[in-house]
């Protein structure tokens, strides 16, 4: 029983350049979510899907899209990356909307 | 004015010491209380869980929840340098159903026990 697990661990991109983040969990969960986390701000949410087949925009879903591909996967996009990307991105998931969120060990991105 | 306001410290303890970690919201609709603990470079963990007014003990770990105050604690008895991690109060308007709850999280603060 691994979790939540999220590939890739570290990646740098330079601008413009555009990649996929992935996350799986194995807790058949109903709800996933993306997070960012920045230095002084928190965890803040970018998109989230509260159960399969549904996705919807959190506090900050510009320049990322997602895509619910089952109920175990959730995956993150950046098509253009920018600097202002850089960040450490979470995923996480919960057995039900607004239930206790499971989270993963995180991706580093850097932008350059 | 941010919906969820965490003094980020750091806060440099020694070990053995009382730890008293503070959260103010400004959303009188927030139900549900989270705290959740990081440590460095890892995803953060569920520590504790309260949706009522009150307090709510787990070992050495205490919740406190004043509704009408807008302010929760979580506060650390006989702080271990193993305590030495990120902590971050989260809280949602519901849980559980078919709505959505989404949760808000605080700044998080550093806290550091040394020996």
């Amino acid at each position: 029983n691994a979790g939540v697990t999220q590939t890739p661990k570290f990646q740098v991109l330079k601008t413009g350049q555009s990649m996929t983040l992935q996350c799986a969990q194995d807790m058949n969960h109903n709800s996933m979510y993306w997070y960012r986390q920045d230095p002084g701000m928190g965890l803040r949410l970018i998109y989230y899907s509260a159960s399969e087949g549904t996705t919807d925009k959190g506090e900050v879903p510009n320049g990322y899209n997602v895509s619910r591909l089952n109920k175990r996967e959730f995956s993150l996009r950046l098509e253009s990356a920018a600097p202002s990307q850089t960040s450490v991105y979470f995923c996480a998931s919960s057995g039900k909307a607004g239930e206790t969120q499971y989270f993963g060990p995180g991706t580093r991105l850097l932008v350059l | 004015q941010k919906e969820v306001e965490q003094d980020p410290g750091p806060l440099s303890v020694p070990e053995g010491a009382i730890v008293s970690l503070n959260c103010t919201y400004s959303n009188s609709a927030f139900q549900y209380f989270m705290w959740y603990r990081q440590y460095s470079r890892k995803g953060p963990e569920l520590l504790m869980y309260t949706y009522s007014s009150g307090n709510k003990e787990d070992g050495r770990f205490t919740a406190q929840v004043d509704k009408s105050s807008k302010y929760i604690s979580l506060f650390i008895r006989d702080s271990q340098p193993s305590d030495s991690a990120t902590y971050l109060c989260a809280m949602t308007t519901n849980a559980g159903g078919t709505s959505y709850g989404k949760l808000t999280f605080g700044q998080g603060t550093i806290l550091t026990v040394h020996p």
